[in-house]
């Protein structure tokens, strides 16, 4: 079975600025997917970023970027000029390639931007 | 605008009780799931059906139930609730491959509260 870690619980950053979220998983498949979601206050999950494993080139959605390193078994976000709106809760989310559309999630990193 | 609706966004319920959380999509997807949401814990999967009148089990299938009767509904059963239920639950629904250029959506969440 897959698993997901995500290791900072709680991050805060300041408007403007740049922050790094952490993501390591667990798989013996060659090829899957990965996900970042994040879910404001409104409880809404948005897709924010898709990296897919057989990619060698970094996903990018305008200020969200990821770091993928696949040996490592890694797959950070980062968000670069900081918005209040960023504040949020953020899940790393897998998705193996013959898995039927299901999604193994992290525990969440609560992101606070701060004015 | 594409939408999954869940019935309620806030529920309290006594130990014992029957619960039905009810979630309908209007995207005519085939695939649609029940996660639950705990603090540390992310997201795990409950159940999901890929049709009409089919279901498989989740990592957490324990005390649950489903029905899908309509494409477009899919309900979550609580046959006794219970204390350890109490959390969030969020429906998504998705198109048959959300691998490549589709995704999953995802309801607002039921918060449950059962005492």
């Amino acid at each position: 079975a897959q698993t997901v870690t995500q290791s900072q619980p709680e991050m805060s950053v300041q408007e403007a600025e740049t922050v790094t979220l952490s993501c390591t998983y667990d798989t013996s498949e060659s090829n899957y997917y990965l996900f970042w979601y994040k879910q404001p206050p409104s409880r809404q999950m948005i897709l924010v970023i898709r990296q897919e494993a057989y990619k060698q080139q970094n996903a990018t959605e305008n200020r969200f970027s990821v770091n993928f390193q696949k040996a490592a078994k890694s797959f950070s976000l980062k968000i670069s000029d900081s918005q209040l709106g960023d504040t949020a809760m953020y899940f790393c989310a897998f998705m193996g390639n013959n898995a039927g559309n299901m999604l193994t999630f992290g525990g969440g990193t609560r992101l606070m931007v701060k004015p | 605008d594409v939408k999954v609706t869940q019935s309620s966004r806030y529920l309290v319920k006594r130990t014992g009780e029957k619960v039905f959380l009810e979630c309908v999509q209007d995207m005519d997807h085939e695939n649609m799931f029940w996660y639950r949401q705990d603090p540390g814990l992310g997201l795990r999967l409950i159940y999901f059906s890929y049709d009409v009148k089919m279901k498989e089990k989740g990592d957490i299938p324990e005390g649950y139930s489903v029905s899908r009767e309509k494409k477009e509904r899919f309900s979550l059963i609580l046959e006794s609730a219970s204390t350890n239920q109490t959390s969030m639950y969020l429906c998504a629904s998705s198109p048959p491959d959300v691998a490549t250029n589709e995704k999953l959506f995802f309801g607002s969440g039921t918060q449950l509260s059962v005492l």
